[in-house]
C-alpha cells in the first residue's frame, strides 16, 4: 500500500519553544493531508485539513495561530506547534490517501512531550 | 458534521469467543465506512472497510455490517485469538477529496487465553 513517513517519531522540548512535524507521502501525490491528535487512552481527534497549495481548515476549537500548516508540495505537509505547552503534549498523526475517497495511510505519528 | 458513536469503550473476552463492536454515526451522507486497530504507540492498521452499497463484508475472522437505513454498522471477529487484543476504532467519511474520517472513541479489545 501506499507510504506515508512522518517524522520526527519523538521529540522533547521546554515549554514556550516551537516544534515542527513533517508529514511525507512516499509514493503517491496527496493534495489533501489531514492531521489528528491523540490524547492517551483517547480517540484520534481531527485538528486540520492540510491543502496543497491553500490555507488549512481547521477543526472548532483548534487554533490556527498555535498550530501552524504548511502544505508547500504535494509530498509535504508540516505542523508547526508553536509556543508548546505541557497540555501540548500529544500524539500527532498525519494521514493522507492515494486517490480522493480511497484508503486513508497514516503516518507513524509523532509523540510530543513539552516539559 | 459527522459524528461517530463507539460502543463499547472495553470488551473483555475468552479466547475463541466472538466479539462485536457497534457504531452509529450521523450524517447520512457518509459512504465509507473503515475499522481501524491500533496497538500501543503505534499508527492506527485499516482491518477493513465497507461502502455504501454493500451490506456485509467479510475477510477471514473479521466482518463488518452496515445497515444505512439505521446509520449505524459493526465489526464481528470471530475465533479471537490473544493477538486481538488492542484498541478498535470505527470510522466515517463521505468519499470525496478532502473529507477527512471522523472516528469513534475506541474499543479496548482484550482476549485472554
Amino acid at each position: 500500500g501506499a507510504v506515508v513517513s512522518q517524522h520526527p517519531s519523538r521529540v522533547i522540548c521546554k515549554s514556550g519553544t516551537s516544534v515542527k512535524i513533517e508529514c511525507r507521502s512516499l509514493d503517491f501525490q496527496a493534495t489533501t493531508m489531514f492531521w489528528y491528535r491523540q490524547f492517551p487512552k483517547q480517540s484520534l481527534m481531527l485538528m486540520a485539513t492540510s491543502n496543497e497549495g491553500s490555507k488549512a481548515t481547521y477543526e472548532q476549537g483548534v487554533e490556527k495561530d498555535k498550530f501552524l500548516i504548511n502544505h508547500a508540495s504535494l509530498t509535504l505537509s508540516t505542523l508547526t506547534v508553536t509556543s508548546a505547552h505541557p497540555e501540548d503534549s500529544s500524539f500527532y498523526i498525519c494521514s493522507a490517501s492515494a486517490v480522493a475517497g480511497g484508503e486513508l495511510f497514516f503516518g507513524e505519528g509523532s509523540r510530543l512531550t513539552v516539559l | 458534521g459527522e459524528n461517530v458513536e463507539q460502543h463499547p469503550s472495553t470488551l473483555s473476552v475468552q479466547e475463541g469467543d466472538s466479539a462485536v463492536i457497534k457504531c452509529t454515526y450521523s450524517d447520512s451522507a457518509s459512504n465509507y465506512f473503515p475499522w481501524y486497530k491500533q496497538e500501543l504507540g503505534k499508527r492506527p492498521q485499516l482491518i477493513i472497510d465497507i461502502r455504501s452499497n454493500v451490506g456485509e463484508k467479510k475477510d477471514q475472522r473479521i466482518a463488518v455490517t452496515l445497515n444505512k437505513t439505521a446509520k449505524h454498522f459493526s465489526l464481528h471477529i470471530t475465533e479471537t485469538q490473544p493477538e486481538d487484543s488492542a484498541v478498535y476504532f470505527c470510522a466515517a467519511s463521505r468519499t470525496q477529496a478532502g473529507t477527512a474520517l471522523i472516528f469513534g472513541k475506541g474499543t479496548t479489545l482484550s482476549v485472554s487465553s
